[in-house]
């Protein structure tokens, strides 16, 4: 069974330009969940979809970030423009029920760097 | 408000030595509390969990943690590393309130030396 998927794995990009994450859950997963990890700090919650709908979209930090859920598949969060501040490790994680400690699936990250 | 607070940025052991990775937390009823690793290039793994019951659970990998509600405190152990325990360790907190959504601590780089 494929894992979560991310990509790119990396981007490094300049202040002001676009930057596309796209994630991939494990299929039939419908619970998808970005996270992200600046600055080696903590790991934090930005927003949750069930399906296609957004569930909770509390952590996410302002609006030049944009979560889509296509059809309940793939998401992607789009970051436009980019500021300095929002490089850092960018994860997302699936699972198929939203309740605690129903097993999380993590992908392995997307690493942004804005210079 | 939930929060969660690993003390120890680094932790260096010799392999084959016990380990012990701090964690507390504060929230503000029952805890769901978590233990995650992230090695090199991978993504964050479950090495156990806790809901109720036995403080004490065990997990994934030979690792065990122990609830203690009087210190707010979930630490991670293990009785004898491996060098590919060198990792970075990450405790989290949740509640039924929160569905799925987790608090992450700043994480613990382990490094173990042969």
């Amino acid at each position: 069974e494929a894992g979560v998927t991310q990509f790119p794995s990396h981007s490094v990009i300049e202040k002001g330009q676009t930057v596309t994450l796209r994630c991939d859950p494990i299929s039939g997963h419908d619970n998808l969940y970005w996270y992200r990890r600046v600055m080696g700090k903590e790991i934090k919650f930005l927003l949750h979809f069930v399906k296609e709908s957004k569930q909770d979209e509390s952590g996410m930090p302002n609006n030049r970030f944009l979560a889509e859920r296509t059809g309940g598949t793939y998401s992607t969060l789009k970051v436009q423009p980019a500021e300095l501040e929002d490089s850092g490790v960018y994860f997302c994680a699936s699972s198929s029920a939203w309740t605690v400690g129903e097993k999380l699936f993590f992908g392995s990250g997307t690493q942004l760097s804005v210079l | 408000a939930q929060s969660v607070t690993q003390p120890d940025i680094h932790i260096t052991v010799s392999e084959g030595a016990s380990l012990e990775l701090r964690c507390n937390y504060s929230y503000g009823a029952t805890p769901y509390l978590f233990w995650y690793v992230q090695s090199p290039g991978q993504g964050l793994q479950l090495l156990l969990k806790y809901f109720s019951g036995d403080t004490l659970v065990q997990g994934i990998k030979g690792f065990e943690a122990e609830f203690k509600r009087s210190q707010s405190s979930f630490n991670l152990r293990k009785p004898s590393v491996h060098w590919s325990d060198a990792a970075e360790y990450f405790c989290a907190v949740g509640g039924m309130e929160y569905g799925n959504k987790l608090v992450f601590g700043a994480g613990t780089i382990l490094r173990v030396k042969s």
